[in-house]
């Protein structure tokens, strides 16, 4: 399964199918980037990092990959499981501290 | 679990009524942060602390909210004479603080729901 972060704000997938989750970030000064995972009534929890100079980063069944040309980000997992259900968020940083998170995309799995 | 607790969980109040949150961070992290979630929308910065000094504030940061962070270690997020509009779930973070990293990963912990009646 594929989605778009910030037109198609839901995903369903079936279990053990690879998703993706994409993110087009604002800034093309953005130099490192996380993607987050949120339960509900949880903080975010911290997935997996990239920063600019990297094309491709993995993970634990988790990949990021980072198109700087048209500011595009995507997380894939592999082999989706039920655990996984949650909202997905890529943050941006370009200067200081301060990360700017996207909408986030919900993503559910079909057991 | 990431190691930064929030305090309280929950917190209902009246409009006009002043309320404090409660963040202690992983506690080997100089850095600290606050920010702010909405229903239906990712985090927005508020502001950052590395150790006691505050150095960065969002503009979304009015002068009906303050934070503190005395000892470098725990901090308090406190907000005056609340509105409606502050209902929201916030959320503090903390990271390392590497010497010579302009930033870290940061780790969030559960939040504070705020609703304001």
């Amino acid at each position: 399964g594929e989605s778009v972060g910030l037109h198609l704000p839901t995903l369903s997938v079936q279990e053990g199918d690879n998703s993706i989750i994409n993110c087009a970030y604002s800034n093309s000064a953005s130099d490192y980037f996380i993607w987050y995972k949120q339960e509900s009534g949880k903080g975010p929890q911290f997935i997996i990092d990239i920063r600019s100079n990297m094309d491709k980063r993995q993970g634990q069944r988790v990949t990021v990959l980072l198109n700087k040309t048209v500011k595009h980000l995507s997380l894939q997992i592999a082999a989706t499981q039920p655990g996984d259900s949650a909202v997905y968020f890529c943050a941006e940083n370009s200067f200081g501290n301060q990360f700017y998170f996207g909408t986030g995309t919900s993503l559910t799995v079909i057991p | 679990d990431t190691g930064v607790s929030q305090d309280p969980r929950h917190k209902i109040t009246k409009r006009g009524q002043n309320v404090t949150f409660r963040c202690d961070p992983i506690s080997e992290h100089n850095r600290l942060y606050w920010y702010r979630q909405t229903l239906g929308q990712g985090p927005e910065f508020l502001t950052y602390f590395q150790n006691e000094a505050q150095l960065e504030k969002s503009r979304l940061l009015s002068d009906r909210f303050s934070a503190e962070r005395p000892k470098g270690s725990f901090s308090t997020l406190e907000i005056q004479r609340t509105e409606q509009g502050d209902s929201a779930m916030y959320l503090c973070a903390s990271s390392l603080g590497r010497r010579g990293a302009s930033t870290d990963t940061q780790y969030f912990g559960p939040g504070t729901r705020l609703t304001v009646l």
